[in-house]
């Protein structure tokens, strides 16, 4: 079972109107979690780190929060433009593993004119 | 542009054959990451070398090796190639070996196996 789950799959939303992605994890012990974009067929990029003791953090009308105690997360897109088109990944590092990250499966949004 | 390369861009090769994928980590970064994307699938994490020592393994297959040199560039072979290595592959670098340092990913090579 992955241990980093994410909701909705996929996300149809107007242009304009603001949508919210969810990330449950199950990863422990805890080092820190991380949003990333990604355009089709192009790598990730990242929109925020949150550590343990963040609880909210913000990239231009993205805002991403965390809660550590119901190892949930999430992100926050305001006022969505048609640029914002594409997989948005929850990425969750364990204090443990040097380098070794655990994936979501990536919501996948689409924004229409 | 996160300033990592890879090369090639297009891979289209056959079964059975061999491949090498190559990637020049942004200037500074001392750690380099390796990811398969297959369709529909999502990133998983082969192998990671810092400073050109094996750091950390994942669900790397054994007909798949990968080390990086001293410029610190790394290259990642594929051997043996089956239909179902076709994917995404691509590289991460960064700064240091911490759990915090951000990972900039390239623009990737698709690899078709016929």
């Amino acid at each position: 079972k992955n241990q980093v789950e994410q909701s909705p799959q996929s996300l149809i939303i107007l242009e304009g109107k603001n949508c919210t992605l969810q990330c449950n994890y199950t990863v422990s012990p805890f080092s820190n979690l991380r949003w990333y974009k990604q355009d089709t067929g192009r790598g990730p990029v990242s929109l925020t780190i949150m550590t343990f003791s963040e609880n909210t953090k913000s990239n231009g009308r993205y805002t991403a929060t965390l809660d550590a105690d119901t190892k949930q997360s999430s992100l926050h897109i305001t006022a969505s433009q048609l640029s914002d088109s594409a997989s948005y990944i929850c990425v969750v590092r364990r204090t443990d593993s040097w380098g070794k990250l655990q994936f979501g499966a990536g919501t996948q949004v689409v924004v229409t004119p | 542009d996160s300033g990592v390369t890879q090369t090639p861009k297009h891979l289209i090769t056959a079964t059975g054959q061999r491949v090498t994928l190559r990637c020049s980590p942004r200037s500074g970064d001392l750690s380099v990451y390796w990811y398969q994307q297959s369709l529909d699938q999502g990133l998983q994490f082969l192998i990671q070398y810092y400073n050109g020592e094996e750091r950390a393994k994942g669900n790397i297959l054994e007909r798949f090796s990968a080390q990086q040199f001293p410029d610190l560039h790394s290259e990642l072979n594929l051997s043996s190639l089956e239909l179902g290595d076709s994917a995404l592959y691509f590289c991460a670098s960064s700064i240091r070996d911490s759990r915090v340092n951000e990972q900039f990913f390239g623009p990737g090579t698709r690899l078709t196996v016929l």
